[in-house]
């Protein structure tokens, strides 16, 4: 059982374009979605995260747009870098009922070309 | 902020054999995760710690795997008698309450 859908697969975006990434997610219990960043060998590492109480949530290049109706939230990262080419992960987790374990999408492989 | 260590890095060992992972997390966090992540895949949750505690099990964590975090601090992850199909990486995160989880590099276990 999938709780947590993500597309697509992988991206390929030139320098400087806008990346889009998008989950969406099944259990209406979920109230914590963080992004996270792997590097080959590495282990995730977070990016930016939103409580469905806002709409949208921006830190630097990378915002998060959040449609609690539609159950799907999405990873926008402006002006990409070559520095940015890594494996996206969306998650979910029940964090105001003590349940924090995160339930992780497939992932999605971003390649920046010049 | 050492950041969350974990040790070895990469395991390789025969089929049938015990392996035993290490994972030291950030030392003011009292929660601890272990998630497994396959070639291609998102981690998946196998259990996690608040303090000593294991307060939850995923079902994918069968009767040859044990985890234990005596004394709070440190955790350890054993796989008896392993399976090809164990083969993945073994990740390990800490967090405070209500704050975000940060992993480790991950263990990677390669089963011959």
């Amino acid at each position: 059982q999938q709780q947590v859908k993500q597309s697509p697969q992988s991206l390929i975006v030139q320098k400087g374009g806008i990346s889009i990434i998008n989950c969406a997610y099944e259990n209406t219990a979920f109230d914590y979605f963080p992004w996270y960043q792997q590097f080959p060998g590495k282990g995730p590492a977070l990016l930016i995260a939103i409580r469905p109480d806002v709409s949208e949530k921006k830190e630097g290049r990378f915002t998060i747009s959040f449609n609690k109706s539609a159950k799907q939230f999405s990873l926008h990262i402006m002006d990409s870098q070559p520095g940015d080419s890594a494996t996206y992960f969306c998650a979910a987790s029940k964090v105001l009922v003590g349940n924090e374990k995160l339930t992780f999408g497939t992932g999605t492989r971003l390649t920046i070309i010049p | 902020d050492t950041g969350v260590s974990q040790n070895p890095r990469h395991k390789i060992t025969k089929r049938g054999q015990n392996v035993t992972f290490r994972c030291d997390p950030i030392s003011e966090h009292n929660r601890l995760y272990w998630y497994r992540q396959t070639l291609g895949q998102g981690p998946e949750f196998l259990t996690y710690f608040q303090n000593e505690a294991q307060l939850e099990k995923s079902r994918l964590l069968s009767d040859r795997f044990s985890a234990e975090r005596p004394k709070g601090s440190f955790s350890t992850l054993e796989i008896q008698r392993t399976e090809q199909g164990d083969s993945a990486m073994y990740l390990c995160a800490s967090s405070t309450p209500l704050m975000a989880q940060h992993f480790g590099d991950g263990t990677r276990l390669s089963i011959l």
